[in-house]
């Protein structure tokens, strides 16, 4: 059973702090990582995908992966209220139907003015 | 709007009732993709096309689920016989050919609640 784990929080941090948000997954040969972030009652929506060892950084995010430690990480600087938000990691299952995505149940972020 | 469209949005319906769903992804993708998700949950893998042949249906599939995607285009996600436990966010997404990462972008959703 391949799998992807994430704290569930909720993490709370104060507006301007940098959010660090972790994710870790079972499947070795997992090739490319997402993060998602949903609003609640809404759709997810993609902010960042990776596929190398280190850092990719996009405006205030940056994710972060380890391959060796199947571990992957979302930083978030500068942290406003509208960052508030469930963050989904999702990993690419190529084992599986060539790409369907598989995710862990979410990380509930409150960013406190 | 050159998003992924879902139609309906919200869906209340009554156990032992027949619901169908349609998607219509980014107009250049190729991919298509339907996944469930329930509160507290990331979203589940349902079925997935690439143009008009599915090739891939999750165990969570039952038979009384059926998805097409008849000329490669937009796709329709039918339940038939509708159970409480069918009530979900049934989620479309759609992904570019061209890209080997896969990433994948969703519609808005559909809700369903089963009576």
């Amino acid at each position: 059973q391949k799998e992807v784990e994430q704290n569930s929080g909720p993490l709370s941090v104060p507006e301007g702090a940098i959010a660090s948000l972790n994710c870790t997954y079972s499947d070795r040969g997992s090739q490319s990582f997402f993060w998602y972030r949903q609003y609640s009652g809404k759709s997810p929506e993609l902010i960042m995908f990776i596929y190398s060892n280190g850092d990719k950084e996009d405006g205030r995010f940056t994710a972060q992966l380890n391959k060796a430690s199947q571990y992957v990480s979302l930083l978030i600087r500068d942290s406003q209220p509208s960052d508030s938000a469930t963050y989904l990691c999702a990993v690419n299952d190529y084992g599986g139907s060539q790409g369907n995505l598989i995710f862990g149940k979410g990380t509930k972020l409150s960013v406190k003015p | 709007d050159t998003g992924v469209s879902q139609d309906p949005r919200h869906k209340i319906t009554k156990r032992g009732q027949n619901v169908t769903f349609r998607c219509d992804p980014i107009s250049e993708h190729n991919r298509l993709y339907w996944y469930r998700q329930t509160l507290g949950q990331g979203p589940e893998f349902l079925t997935y096309f690439q143009n008009e042949a599915q090739l891939e249906k999750s165990r969570l599939l039952s038979d009384r689920f059926s998805a097409e995607r008849p000329k490669g285009s937009f796709s329709t996600l039918e339940i038939q016989r509708t159970e409480q436990g069918d009530s979900a966010m049934y989620l479309c997404a759609s992904s570019p050919a061209v890209s080997s990462y896969n990433e994948q972008f969703f519609g808005p959703g559909t809700r369903l609640t089963v009576l």
